[in-house]
């Protein structure tokens, strides 16, 4: 079955130091990935997304990820966390087909302290 | 166009009675998508339009569970007989169609999604 695991449920960091938020997916085939973000009472906002281009990818508010075929993995990273990163954030994938439709990880809620 | 709206963005009901809600998409996303978030999961797939065709439902969409897209604009999506089971956020997204590995084909912009909850 296609699927996405979050390795952590919950991360808690210091403002100002590196984020790394774990994802890995199952491999049928190429996916495309993408890492979402849901603020408290706001809809889910898309932090980048991941199609087969460059492994490397860059998002907005300084996120990056990157994707490893031989690990199947796709962890979200970010070099110095602020308050405003506080939020739950989702790893998705997409394998395409006629539906397109998204498999959500069970999401991952980072905590960011003072 | 500001993006997906949804409404009502909360709603309290009865055990047994119905509820409806409504998506509004973006206006030139010819797909929309039904999500269903519960406490502490991600969000899961329900059903999905291309224009005003029904093209999927989930196994997660019981018979109380009704979707319509008229016309290929609006979507509702409808519960009857509600059960305290059914009490989660309803999401809905919009696309455009595309294929290929093209990145805009792909991506889904959500709504702020109705909070359904059974008493």
């Amino acid at each position: 079955a296609q699927s996405v695991t979050q390795l952590d449920s919950h991360v808690s960091v210091s403002e100002g130091t590196p984020v790394l938020l774990r994802c890995n997916y199952s491999s049928s085939y190429s996916p495309s990935l993408f890492w979402y973000v849901q603020h408290p009472n706001k809809g889910l906002q898309l932090l980048l997304k991941y199609t087969s281009a460059a492994t490397l990818v860059k998002g907005i508010n300084g996120f990056e990820a990157e994707f490893k075929k031989s690990e199947t993995s796709f962890h979200l990273t970010k070099p110095s966390a602020h308050m405003s990163d506080a939020a739950e954030y989702f790893c998705v994938v997409s394998y395409g087909g006629a539906t397109n439709k998204l498999i959500f990880g069970t999401g991952t809620l980072l905590a960011v302290q003072p | 166009d500001t993006g997906v709206s949804q409404d009502p963005r909360h709603k309290i009901t009865k055990r047994g009675q119905n509820v409806t809600f409504r998506c509004d998409p973006i206006s030139e996303h010819n797909r929309l998508y039904w999500y269903r978030q519960t406490l502490g999961q991600g969000p899961e797939f329900l059903t999905y339009f291309q224009n005003e065709a029904q093209l999927e439902k989930s196994r997660l969409l019981s018979d109380r569970f009704s979707a319509e897209r008229p016309k290929g604009s609006f979507s509702t999506l409808e519960i009857q007989r509600t059960e305290q089971g059914d009490s989660a956020m309803y999401l809905c997204a919009s696309s455009l169609k595309g294929g290929g590995t093209s990145g805009s084909s792909y991506e889904q912009y959500f709504g702020p999604g109705t909070r359904l909850t059974v008493t």
